[in-house]
């Protein structure tokens, strides 16, 4: 079964600081996508980036990234410049297609604090 | 706007009692999902659903049920056989034509069953 560990529980940066997110999953299959959802305290999943793993490129969305490592069965989130409004927990999730299904496998999620 | 609507956001209920959730999207997307949070635990998947008057079992399915009568609806239906009903309660939906499949959610259900 695939699953994905987030080995940080809880994480802190200094407000315009850099921080990195890590995530690592299990499986076996070639073709996936992986994606990091934030939920701040109103609790409302937002989607924040998505990796094709066919990709090499690593995706980027303005101050968010990420570093994608296939052979690893690494992706970390990168948040640049980061502001008081990234306080949040931060899942990262994996699906693979099983028959057309499109299940999303998630991580148990890193809190992080943003220090003005 | 499109997008996915959960009523109500807060829910109390006496044990022993059947309650039933709402989750409704206009995105026209195909998929629905039913996911529970606990603290600590991530999101687990309960049930989903590709199309309409079909649905499959997720990860901890026990003690839930479900109907997709509607494409815009997908409604969860949590039953006095549900061992620890207390929790946060997300809906989500996606569709075929988004190439990663990512799903968008609501914004939830918190359940208190007393």
């Amino acid at each position: 079964a695939q699953t994905v560990t987030q080995s940080q529980p809880e994480m802190s940066v200094q407000e315009a600081e850099t921080v990195t997110l890590s995530c690592t999953y299990d499986t076996s299959e070639s073709d996936y996508y992986l994606f990091w959802y934030k939920q701040p305290p109103s609790r409302q999943m937002i989607l924040v980036i998505r990796q094709e793993a066919y990709k090499q490129q690593n995706a980027t969305e303005n101050r968010f990234s990420v570093n994608f490592q296939k052979a690893a069965k690494s992706f970390s989130l990168k948040i640049s410049d980061s502001q008081l409004g990234d306080a949040a927990m931060y899942f990262c999730a994996y699906r693979v297609p099983q028959g057309g299904s499109e299940k999303l496998v998630f991580g148990k999620g890193t809190k992080l604090t943003v220090n003005p | 706007d499109g997008g996915i609507t959960q009523s109500p956001k807060y829910l109390f209920r006496k044990e022993g009692q059947n309650v039933t959730l709402s989750c409704e999207q206009n995105l026209n997307h195909d998929a629905m999902y039913w996911y529970r949070q606990d603290p600590g635990q991530g999101l687990r998947l309960i049930y989903y659903s590709q199309i309409v008057n079909d649905f499959q079992k997720g990860d901890i399915a026990e003690g839930y049920s479900v109907s997709r009568e509607k494409k815009e609806s997908f409604p969860l239906t949590v039953t006095s056989a549900q061992k620890n009903p207390t929790a946060f309660y997300l809906c989500a939906s996606s569709t075929k034509t988004a190439p990663a499949g990512e799903q968008y959610f609501g914004p939830g259900t918190r359940l208190t069953v007393t």
